[in-house]
Formats: C-alpha cells, sequence, structure tokens
C-alpha cells in the first residue's frame, strides 16, 4: 500500500489567497483526519471524518477553514483567506476501526509544510 | 479542557535507559499511544495501552496506569536513530478521537 498521500508536500502563498490541501487515505481505512502542528502548539486535532462524514469540526480554529470528503479516497482541507498565523505542517492520518484494541491505529501523511507571507 | 503533559526535552547517552513520562486529565480514556517523529517527518505509530500494566515491543516498552492517569516509554539500548520527538496522545472515547501531548524531544548523544 502506498500510505496516506498527501499534496502539495510544501505550499508558500500570500496573505489573503485561498489554499487548499489534499489527502489520500489508505484504502479500506474508515476515518480520516486532520491535524496541524507547530511549534507553539504542537499536533492538534482539526476535523475527522467517519465514513466520508464529519463527525467533529470543533478543531476547526475558525470560518475560514472548512474541510470535505466527498468520497471515501479524497480529502481536502480548504483556507480562505490564509493568513500568516496559519503557517504549519498539516498531516492527515487514517485508521480502520475495528473491534480488537489497538487495530485502529493512525497512519500519517508526509505532511503539507504551509508558509504564508 | 484536556490536558496530556509531557517533558520539552530529554538527553541520553547511546546504550542508555531513557524513560519519558506522560500523564493525562481528559474527558474520555480508551487508550494511551506513543509516537515518534523524526524531525520534518510524519508521526509512526510505536506502542498502544488500553489495560494497566507493561507493554513490551523489543527495545521499546510502555506501562500504563489508568487510575494515575500515568504511562510512560521506555527506550532501551539506545541508538543514534532514536534522537527525535515522542508523542503521547490518548483516545477519547470509542470513536478514534486521540488528542496529543507537546512531544519530548530525545537527544542521543554518543
Amino acid at each position: 500500500d502506498a500510505g496516506v498521500i498527501q499534496s502539495p508536500r510544501h505550499e508558500v502563498t500570500e496573505m489573503g489567497q485561498e489554499v487548499t490541501l489534499r489527502c489520500k487515505p489508505i484504502s479500506g481505512h474508515d476515518y480520516l483526519f486532520w491535524y496541524r502542528q507547530t511549534m507553539m502548539r504542537g499536533l492538534e486535532l482539526l476535523i475527522y471524518f467517519n465514513n466520508n462524514v464529519p463527525i467533529d469540526d470543533s478543531g476547526m480554529p475558525e470560518d475560514r477553514f472548512s474541510a470535505k470528503m466527498p468520497n471515501a479516497s479524497f480529502s481536502t482541507l480548504k483556507i480562505q483567506p490564509s493568513e500568516p498565523r496559519d503557517s504549519a505542517v498539516y498531516f492527515c492520518a487514517s485508521s480502520l476501526m475495528q473491534q480488537r484494541e489497538g487495530a485502529d491505529t493512525q497512519y500519517f501523511g508526509p505532511g503539507t509544510r504551509l508558509t504564508v507571507l | 479542557g484536556q490536558n496530556i503533559d509531557q517533558p520539552t526535552e530529554m538527553t541520553a547517552t547511546e546504550g542508555a535507559i531513557v524513560q519519558i513520562n506522560c500523564t493525562y486529565q481528559t474527558s474520555g480514556f480508551n487508550g494511551l499511544f506513543w509516537y515518534q517523529q523524526h524531525a520534518g517527518e510524519a508521526p509512526t505509530f510505536l506502542s498502544y495501552n488500553v489495560l494497566d500494566g507493561l507493554e513490551e515491543k523489543g527495545r521499546f516498552s510502555s506501562f500504563l496506569s489508568r487510575s494515575k492517569g500515568y504511562s510512560y516509554l521506555l527506550l532501551k539500548e539506545l541508538q543514534m536513530k532514536d534522537s527525535a520527538s515522542y508523542l503521547c496522545a490518548v483516545r477519547l472515547y470509542n470513536n478514534n478521537d486521540m488528542r496529543f501531548g507537546a512531544g519530548t524531544r530525545l537527544t542521543v548523544k554518543p
């Protein structure tokens, strides 16, 4: 399996521009997560989906952030308009929820390093 | 809120043993995970505890005490490649909602 795929790997944009981050989860996984990591705040859960349905978006910082999962193999995280404080590494992760304990380990993609100037 | 606390940094010597502690106060608990993250890379899964006690996986072991809200990761026979950040994460409920600690940056010196 190719693992979780994210694109782009690096994104540099100017304040006010729209940014779209993309994620392809591991095939067959039921859950998809979006995280943001910064030095100051560590790894923060933004939103997660179960079977393409958003379950908890309480971690989304503000209305400028939105996430969609139109099908089981694709998700996007959009920031519009972007601000310098959005600069961070954004990780996508996926997992397969099973009855056996521990089988729902999250597998992380390589991340997208976003810089907003 | 959810509180997961770990030391910020630790230093140890190659070949030695190091213990990284994690304490948590969360609204729910359904398992504790340890992840390793090398600089510039994604976190990768190391270990998982849901019941009290010690789980051993090669050079790495993880311990959990639910009554104390406490876990540790034990790394034996340290190697230079073990220099990384180690993230403690608590799964809150039976729905895969995980919260991460800030991570402990471990530096292994020769």
